[in-house]
């Protein structure tokens, strides 16, 4: 089993663009969540989705932040555009629906000038 | 909104010594809680768990203590060795909910 894979490791980008995060969950896990970690806020959940469908969107930051979850096996955090505050470290994490423990990607540190 | 709060940001102990990091809680609705330990550049990987029917869980070297009429859970580590030097965060769940995660407290253990 190879984790929750997330791509890229790292991304820098300027200010304006779109940047897409990726993310490939555990065979089997059927919910998948999407967090970020600043060091003001330590991990705050951003959306998570159970069976593909995103259920609590309520953290993601405005409407230049967007997810998509097409099928079990891959989603996408997207921010267009992009602004300097959205630096930090984005992570993915997945568990099997109405388990407890979440296993989590490596994450992607995004950093926006 | 807060749920789950982590008031110390840093610990540093030194190795041999115990380790005790602290965790409050304001839903009285969870029932279960966990540690994650966290390295620089990796994602948190899962430390120790404990559901609230219990107060106490130890896993070698790392205990967990609920305290739930106080809202209130500790990590305690001993010996405290250099490799568990990291940050650790604490999360409170409901069954089938996304769990809330504190902000965070990093431990440093000193040779």
């Amino acid at each position: 089993d190879a984790g929750v894979i997330q791509s890229p490791r790292h991304e820098v980008t300027e200010m304006g663009q779109e940047v897409t995060l990726r993310c490939k969950p555990i065979s089997g896990h059927n919910s998948l969540f999407w967090y970020r970690q600043t060091m003001m806020r330590g991990l705050e959940l951003l959306i998570y989705f159970n069976n593909n469908v995103p259920i609590d969107d309520s953290g993601m930051p405005e409407d230049r932040f967007s997810a998509k979850m097409p099928n079990a096996s891959f989603s996408t955090l997207k921010i267009q555009p992009s602004e300097p505050r959205d630096s930090a470290v984005y992570f993915c994490a997945s568990r099997t629906t109405g388990g407890y423990g979440y296993t989590f990607g490596s994450g992607t540190r995004l950093t926006v000038v | 909104d807060q749920q789950v709060k982590q008031n110390s940001p840093s610990l540093s102990v030194q190795e041999g010594r115990i380790s005790i990091l602290n965790c409050d809680y304001t839903n009285s609705m969870f029932d279960y809680f966990l540690w994650y330990k966290k390295y620089p550049a990796e994602g948190p990987t899962f430390l120790i768990s404990i559901s609230s029917i219990k107060d106490k869980n130890e896993d070698g070297r790392f205990t967990v203590f609920l305290n739930k009429s106080a809202k209130h859970l500790s990590l305690h580590i001993v010996p405290s060795q250099p490799g568990d030097s990291a940050v650790y965060f604490c999360a409170a769940s409901r069954p089938g909910e996304d769990m809330r995660f504190g902000a965070g407290t990093r431990l440093t253990v000193k040779p």
